[in-house]
């Protein structure tokens, strides 16, 4: 099955400076990768995804990049703000047409 | 719209107890899961229904747990009996058959095990 991993586990930023967070997959199915982040106590909240035939997207402050070759994607968030703070998770839909998510980053964003 | 809904939000019962938690997908959506979340760790899969059907719940410890969503709608998470190993939060989701991969989640419903 589907195995990913996620790095760092913990990440502490200043506020304004940009965050990095990448995963690693393994089933070449893999087709759709979506990153969610978890607020202390929340529900996981889908920010922003990408599918197989894309490279890159974005989404004001947040961009998500994809090496298919490589088996990894990242997700970037500029210009970060204190509310950026929060666990994020990133997934990855293999051939079962499941999601198997990383073990999540803790972003911090220090005023 | 109304988000996926379970409740109880909070659960603490002793070991050997049974526990049910209880989920209510968005409207319209057929594929319907129960993840649990350890703490520090991603939602892992237990069961995906779709409508009815139990499609996979290769993941679900079935000599403790049992699930059911008998008209296709809601659906209902059961441990019995509870173990110390189960304290974690149980995640409900659901999405369109149409596009199992974007799935929306639940509140949680937050276990823990004395």
């Amino acid at each position: 099955g589907e195995n990913v991993e996620q790095h760092p586990s913990t990440l502490s930023v200043q506020e304004g400076d940009s965050a990095v967070i990448k995963c690693t997959y393994s089933d070449s199915a893999s087709n759709y990768f979506p990153w969610y982040k978890q607020e202390l106590g929340k529900r996981p909240q889908l920010i922003i995804d990408i599918r197989s035939n894309v490279g890159e997207k974005k989404d004001q402050r947040i961009a998500v990049t994809l090496n298919k070759t490589a088996k990894h994607f990242s997700l970037h968030i500029t210009e970060t703000q204190p509310e950026d703070s929060a666990v994020y998770f990133c997934a990855a839909t293999g051939s079962a047409r499941q999601l198997t998510f990383g073990s999540g980053t803790q972003l911090t964003v220090l005023p | 719209e109304a988000g996926v809904v379970q409740s109880p939000r909070y659960k603490i019962i002793e070991k050997k107890q049974p526990v049910a938690f209880w989920c209510n997908p968005i409207s319209g959506h057929n594929t319907l899961y129960w993840y649990r979340q350890n703490l520090g760790q991603g939602p892992e899969l237990l069961i995906r229904y779709e409508n009815e059907e139990a499609v996979d719940d290769s993941q679900l410890p079935k000599d403790r747990f049992s699930a059911e969503r008998l008209k296709g709608v809601d659906s209902t998470l059961k441990i019995q009996p509870a173990e110390l190993g189960d304290s974690a939060v149980y995640l409900c989701a659901s999405s369109l058959l149409s596009d199992p991969s974007t799935q929306y989640f639940g509140p949680g419903t937050r276990l823990t095990v004395l």
